[in-house]
C-alpha cells in the first residue's frame, strides 16, 4: 500500500507569515489517465473536510489564492502565502492514485 | 449544489452491524462515484471504499472485508454496512462525492461502538 507522509506534524505561524506543508509518497502518483491524483484537504475545528487542491495544483472554486500546491512524482507541498486566523486547522493530503486510496497523517496549523 | 446528508444509529452495540445511508441531492447517483470516510475522535481520515452505479466496488482490504458499500439510484441513496463492530469502529463517518477526487463531503455521522 501507498503511505503518505506529512511533514510537519504541526506547525504555529505568525499571521501574515507564510507557511508550508510537506506530503510525501512511497510510490509515484502518476495514473495511468496521465493525471496525478494528490489532494490537499482543510478541515477546521468541527467541521468536515474541505477540498483545497486537486490534481496538484488545482485551486478549488472559492479557495483564496494564499493557497497553493506544487510538486511531482513522490514529493507535493501546501502553501499559504501569508496565513490569516481562519486557516487554523488541520490539513491533509490524500493520494487517489494507487488502490487504496490513503490520506497523509494530517499537519495541525495553528496561530502563533 | 451537491448535497449529502449521513443518516443512522448513534450508537451501535459490540460485534453488531453498523448501517448507515448517505442521501445525495444536486447531482445524479449514475454520474459519478461515491465513498466513505471515516475519522475517529481526535484521529486522522480512512479511506473505507467506493462504488458506482456500473457496480464498480472497492473496499479498503484494512477493513478485513467487514465493510459493504451498496447504492439505490431510485432513492438517490448510497450505504455503509459494517459487520462485527468493536470499539475502533467507533469514528465520524462521512460520505463523499466521487472516488479519486473527493470533491463534496456530508457533514458527518458520529457512530460510537458501546455496550
Amino acid at each position: 500500500d501507498v503511505v503518505m507522509t506529512q511533514s510537519p506534524l504541526s506547525l504555529s505561524v505568525t499571521l501574515g507569515q507564510p507557511a508550508s506543508i510537506s506530503c510525501r509518497s512511497t510510490q509515484g502518483l502518476v495514473y495511468s489517465d496521465g493525471n496525478t491524483y494528490l489532494h490537499w484537504f482543510q478541515q477546521r475545528p468541527g467541521h468536515s473536510p474541505r477540498r483545497l487542491i486537486y490534481k496538484v495544483s488545482n485551486r478549488d472554486s472559492g479557495v483564496p489564492d494564499r493557497f497553493s500546491g506544487s510538486g511531482s512524482g513522490t514529493d507535493f507541498t501546501l502553501r499559504i502565502s501569508s496565513v490569516e486566523a481562519e486557516d487554523v486547522g488541520i490539513y491533509y493530503c490524500m493520494q487517489g492514485t494507487h488502490w487504496p486510496f490513503a490520506f497523509g497523517g494530517g499537519t495541525k496549523v495553528e496561530i502563533k | 449544489q451537491v448535497q449529502l446528508q449521513e443518516s443512522g444509529p448513534g450508537l451501535v452495540k459490540p460485534s453488531e452491524t453498523l448501517s448507515l445511508t448517505c442521501t445525495v441531492s444536486g447531482d445524479s447517483m449514475k454520474t459519478n462515484y461515491w465513498s466513505w470516510i471515516r475519522q475517529p475522535p481526535g484521529k486522522g481520515l480512512e479511506y473505507i471504499g467506493y462504488i458506482s452505479h456500473n457496480g464498480d466496488i472497492n473496499h479498503n482490504p484494512s477493513l478485513k472485508g467487514r465493510a459493504t458499500i451498496s447504492l439505490d439510484t431510485s432513492n438517490n441513496q448510497f450505504y455503509l454496512k459494517l459487520s462485527s463492530v468493536t470499539a475502533a469502529d467507533t469514528a465520524i463517518y462521512y460520505c463523499t462525492r466521487t472516488a479519486r477526487l473527493l470533491d463534496f463531503w456530508g457533514h458527518g455521522a458520529l457512530v460510537t461502538v458501546s455496550s
